[in-house]
């Protein structure tokens, strides 16, 4: 089975200071992993995502990810954050093949002007 | 990207009535969909599976025969809540995935907001 670990529902971040949001996962074959963005209302967006190949990946509205395998993570950064970043964000950990997504817990940003 | 709709948006309904929320994949074929409920301020806690032209999967706890799912074709499947009661009143959210693409990104629709009174 594969599971994903967001910690801290809640994340505040100043208006133009880095963006951090922590994604453990865990699964017993090669994974797939994705962020996703949640706005008030809303279906889930796709903001990046890692299958093969480069571990640094760059998505949409600026964010990256990082697949660090020894770590068993992928954490997604911005450097300067918008307030038009305010929202929810889903982790999530799938593989090839694998029909499902297990999604964290998610985490809600909040940007302090 | 590809794009999966959901309708109605949001929708009110009496106690005891039933309410069909229709999803759509508009520029792809998907042969699965899932379903899902996302209580307030938590994560989305996935309901069902649904295959073209078979039975859908459902996760342990959620009753078939009041959640029916319909996958008629490679574009749409349909989400029953049969005698809705105020408990059922959530924000249901669909997802598809694209038979072409191999990487298991999920396409997601807006939502359906589902209120009932």
């Amino acid at each position: 089975a594969q599971s994903v670990t967001q910690l801290g529902s809640h994340v505040s971040v100043s208006e133009g200071a880095l963006v951090l949001l922590r994604c453990n996962y865990s699964s017993s074959v090669p994974p797939y992993l994705f962020w996703y963005v949640q706005y008030p209302n809303q279906g889930l967006q796709l903001l990046l995502k890692y299958t093969t190949g480069a571990t640094l990946v760059k998505g949409i509205n600026g964010f990256e990810a990082e697949f660090k395998k020894s770590e068993t993570s992928f954490h997604l950064t911005k450097p300067s954050a918008h307030m038009s970043d305010a929202a929810e964000y889903f982790c999530a950990v799938g593989s090839y093949g694998n029909n499902r997504l297990a999604f964290g817990k998610g985490n809600q940003v909040v940007v302090i002007p | 990207g590809a794009v999966v709709s959901q309708h109605p948006s949001r929708v009110i309904c009496k106690s005891g009535t039933s309410v069909k929320i229709e999803c759509r994949s508009l520029d792809f074929q998907a042969t699965t969909m899932f379903w899902y409920r996302q209580f307030p301020k938590q994560s989305l806690m996935l309901m069902a599976t649904s295959n073209e032209g078979s039975k859908a999967t459902y996760e342990q706890g959620v009753e078939k025969d009041k959640f029916l799912i319909n996958h008629a074709s490679l574009t749409l499947s349909t989400l029953t809540v049969t005698s809705a009661h105020p408990e059922d009143s959530s924000f249901y959210i669909c997802s598809a995935r694209d038979r072409q693409v191999g990487t298991g990104e999920l396409f997601f629709g807006e939502g359906s907001r589902l209120t009932v009174l």
